[in-house]
């Protein structure tokens, strides 16, 4: 089965700051997406941003961008100019590209703290 | 935008009673999921539903059972709550192949 490591259980931020969250997987796949999600505390978890493996240039969505390194496992998450609304639990996860795979493999979460 | 709704944000029961988590979305997705949220372990499958009548074990099943009569509901059932079970227990969805969409959570408590 594949993982997904944080090794981060903790990270903080001064607003308007930047900070990068880290993970790494551990697949033999060579087609798979990878997801950030983030928790706000008491509130529905959300898709951040996604990337396919297949594509090189690493996503972005607004202050949210990846830096994915295919050949290291490597998928982090840089937050820019971070908010006061940012402050979450974030989550890696990774999900196989074959039609059939239904299973989504999440890391254990990293909570980010954003300090005025 | 995609509603998915759990029956109960909050729910303490004892050991050994029955318990039904309720998941109800407002999509038309086939694809449907309970996973249990837990502090340093994430989210963990413990069931998922490819359709109506149709299931499948995730990763942690023992203790669970599932049921899926309708498209839009997805229920998670516990035959008999141990303390071991109490967590947090999230719902989800999918249409296609990337998005998932999740409840809110159910925060089980069993004493």
């Amino acid at each position: 089965a594949q993982t997904v490591t944080q090794s981060q259980p903790e990270m903080s931020v001064q607003e308007a700051e930047t900070v990068t969250l880290s993970c790494t997987y551990d697949t033999s796949e060579s087609d798979y997406y990878l997801f950030w999600y983030k928790q706000p505390p008491s509130r529905q978890m959300i898709l951040v941003i996604r990337q396919e493996a297949y594509k090189q240039q690493n996503a972005t969505e607004n202050r949210f961008s990846v830096n994915f390194q295919k050949a290291a496992k490597s998928f982090s998450l840089k937050i820019s100019d971070s908010q006061l609304g940012d402050a979450a639990m974030y989550f890696c996860a990774y999900r196989s590209r074959w039609t059939g795979a239904n299973n989504l493999f999440f890391g254990t979460g990293t909570r980010l703290t954003v300090i005025p | 935008d995609v509603k998915v709704t759990q029956s109960s944000r909050y729910l303490v029961k004892r050991t050994g009673e029955k318990v039904f988590l309720e998941c109800v979305q407002d999509m038309d997705h086939e694809n449907m999921f309970w996973y249990r949220q837990d502090p340093g372990l994430g989210l963990r499958l413990i069931y998922f539903s490819y359709d109506v009548k149709m299931k499948e074990k995730g990763d942690i099943p023992e203790g669970y059972s599932v049921s899926r009569e309708k498209k839009e509901r997805f229920s998670l059932i516990l035959e008999s709550a141990s303390t071991n079970q109490t967590s947090m227990y999230l719902c989800a969805t999918r249409r296609d192949i990337y998005e998932q969409y999740f409840g809110p959570g159910t925060r089980l408590t069993v004493t």
